[in-house]
């Protein structure tokens, strides 16, 4: 059993559709985390919260604590977002990583 | 203020040699983690470093190891090298632990042959 679910697993959407994707954990948590991971490797921390809601530009994550559930939204999509998103929870002095879902945006 | 960076960027190995990989962290950042990411699988949480003691763990073998130095520099050491070591590693660094954003390196891809 893993700690975080994502889903959808792998997502293919056409230029300018609106994305969610979402994130269930199953522990508490001090901070949720969402990266985004570019094929090679590297990973960029796009967001970290604790409650409610953060937007930056196109993005927006939310986090309902009560619920063990957030999401991130990508309004706008634009092939440059083809990436894979992954959520990942810190508790304690340990990380907790869900398997990522694959986004592929079609021009 | 310059980024956290990995060496080497990739590496070859045989069953049961040892490695050491190293990581850079981001100027003013006390804390770092490494994980290991198998491919097509999420990044696995190996442990945290802080301030020169590990400071949390997961659930990987004592032959993973670590050490953080005093410029928060940090290696991971892996002895007896498995076949299924074979994974990209990465390294994180913070200005403390898991309640602040993580800024990633780009990795050693590893292959054990």
């Amino acid at each position: 059993k893993n700690e975080v679910e994502q889903s959808p697993q792998n997502l293919t959407a056409q230029e300018g559709e609106f994305i969610t994707i979402n994130c269930s954990y199953s522990v508490g948590i001090s901070a949720l985390h969402w990266l985004q991971q570019h094929p090679g490797g590297g990973i960029v921390s796009l967001f970290m919260l604790s409650s409610g809601k953060k937007k930056h530009g196109r993005l927006i994550a939310t986090i309902n604590i009560q619920e063990k559930h957030s999401s991130l939204h990508i309004t706008a999509s634009h092939p440059r977002d083809s990436a894979v998103y992954i959520c990942a929870v810190g508790t304690g002095n340990q990380f907790y990583f869900g398997t990522g879902t694959s986004l592929t945006v079609i021009p | 203020e310059t980024g956290v960076t990995q060496s080497p960027t990739h590496l070859i190995k045989t069953r049961g040699q040892q490695v050491t990989l190293r990581c850079s962290s981001q100027s003013g950042h006390n804390t770092v983690s490494w994980y290991q990411q198998a491919l097509g699988q999420g990044p696995q949480f190996i442990f945290q470093y802080y301030r020169e003691e590990e400071n949390g763990r997961g659930n990987f073998p004592p032959r993973f190891s670590g050490l953080q130095f005093p410029n928060y520099s940090s290696e991971l050491n892996v002895n007896a090298l498995e076949l299924d070591d074979s994974a990209l590693y990465l390294c994180a660094s913070s200005s403390q632990g898991v309640n602040q954003p993580q800024h990633f390196g780009d990795g050693t891809r590893l292959s054990i042959l």
